[in-house]
């Protein structure tokens, strides 16, 4: 089993300055089959990238990914209101999929 | 594209619980059909997956003996079945119904949640 570790737990930044969170894998991992989520209070998890970097469906592109083997990091270029919330990486593809245990982006 | 799960449940240590997720707006079998579940405060546990066309299962190890995975392709949902519940699976449970699968024309992304079911156990 593939075991995500999120760095750092919380990160606390202002509107319009730059987020970097970080997921390191226990073991190499084709980068194809890594992903991150973004969830708000209350609502299900929202698919923001597959892939390490592609973007998903109506993602804005001021979120970027990047990484291989067992680095990987999600980019907030310039964070906007909507962007506070709680994100997960997520290996996928053979069984288990895995989450990380998630960085939450608070407001300074 | 729509999942509906069922609504909340509170259940006594020991017992079973029963979720269901009704889908719509795509075809049934097509896409796998994933349970993740979150604790209070807590993270994205991943707990296992069905194949809604030939039934196939995979679930998380730590889960294996305790949760059964079914679908009823004739009504488009899925169901998930946990026994021998303890306070540690109280919980929001989620269906979604996700695939990520790349071909030589590109990637299939396929990513709908249901809105989760929250699962209290408590004597």
């Amino acid at each position: 089993e593939i075991v995500l570790t999120q760095s750092p737990g919380t990160l606390s930044l202002s509107p319009g300055e730059r987020a970097t969170l970080s997921c390191r894998a226990s073991q190499s991992i084709d980068r194809s089959y890594l992903g991150w989520y973004k969830q708000k209070p209350g609502q299900p998890p929202r698919l923001l990238l597959y892939a390490a970097s592609s973007r998903a469906t109506d993602i804005p592109d001021r979120i970027s990914g990047s990484g291989s083997g067992t680095d990987f990091t999600l980019t907030i270029s310039r964070l906007e209101p909507e962007d506070f919330a709680v994100y997960y990486c997520q290996h996928y593809g053979d069984s288990p999929w895995t989450f990380g245990q998630g960085t939450k982006v608070e407001i300074k | 594209v729509q999942l509906v799960q069922s609504g909340a449940e509170v259940k006594k240590p020991g017992a079973s619980v029963k979720v269901s997720c009704k889908a719509s707006g795509y075809t049934f079998t097509a896409y796998y059909i994933h349970w993740v579940r979150q604790a209070p405060g807590q993270g994205l546990e991943w707990m296992g997956r069905i194949n809604p066309d030939s039934g196939d299962i995979d679930s998380a190890q730590n889960l294996q003996g305790r949760v059964i995975l079914t679908t009823d392709t004739s009504a488009n949902t899925a169901y998930m079945q946990l026994n021998s519940l303890t306070s540690d699976d109280t919980a929001v449970y989620y269906c979604a119904s996700l695939t990520r699968s790349l071909y030589i024309s590109g990637w299939d992304i396929w990513d709908h949640w249901g809105q989760g079911t929250q699962v209290t156990v408590s004597s």
